[in-house]
């Protein structure tokens, strides 16, 4: 079963671009890697999904290198308002052939943007 | 915004009475999901549903019952509260995990005195 390691916070401030590395060593060959955003006092919402190489949508960057064992997710430019905290998935819902559809987000990485 | 909805958002319990948290869909999501959050935990899964009377144990499942007697609906069920169930309590949905995207209810913020 795939795990994610991120590192637990970090901060940034405002107008920088923001990266946030996430380890999965043991990541299957059919696994998509996630990414989720929480911000305070709501529920995580959806905000990135790749496979390998690139993938950008208007929120974030996500880059996987060729060996899939890490993916970076990258905010540009980034305000006040992406303070949240982010959270990494990969797999780990399979047992053998099946899926068991069992979601473990872990703690996730706290970000704080500073003025 | 997808169609999930929990009830309460907001209960204040006394110890060792039960509470029964509800999560609803509109979405016809196979999968279900009840998680706490708790400052410095993240988000720990408590159970899961895979389909109608299908559920299973997550990482925090003692002391929490669940049921799924139909599709849009997944109960979370707290027979006797603990002060150390006072938690953020967030409802998850999911087509086909983890490769499709998950939704969040609003949450609950139950606190037992």
């Amino acid at each position: 079963l795939a795990k994610t390691t991120q590192p637990i916070s970090m901060d940034s401030y405002e107008g920088q671009e923001v990266n946030i590395t996430c380890s999965h060593n043991n990541i299957a060959t059919n696994d998509y890697i996630t990414w989720y955003q929480q911000f305070p006092s709501q529920g995580p919402r959806f905000i990135i999904q790749g496979y390998k190489t690139k993938v950008t949508n208007e929120v974030a960057s996500l880059f996987i290198p060729a060996d899939r064992k890490s993916s970076t997710l990258s905010l540009p430019r980034v305000s006040l308002s992406d303070t949240a905290v982010y959270y990494c998935l990969v797999g780990d819902t399979f047992v053998g052939s099946s899926n068991t559809g069992k979601l473990i987000f872990g703690q996730g990485t706290t970000l704080q943007v500073k003025p | 915004d997808a169609g999930i909805t929990q009830s309460p958002r907001h209960k204040v319990t006394e110890t060792g009475t039960p509470v029964t948290l509800r999560c609803h869909q509109t979405e016809n999501h196979r999968y279900m999901y009840w998680y706490r959050q708790d400052p410095g935990h993240g988000l720990r899964l408590i159970h899961y549903s895979y389909g109608v009377k299908d559920t299973d144990k997550g990482e925090v499942s003692d002391g929490y019952s669940v049921s799924r007697s139909k599709t849009e609906d997944f109960l979370l069920t707290l027979e006797s509260a603990t002060s150390s169930q006072t938690s953020v309590y967030f409802c998850a949905i999911s087509d086909i995990p983890p490769n499709t995207e998950a939704f969040f209810g609003q949450g609950t913020r139950l606190t037992v005195v």
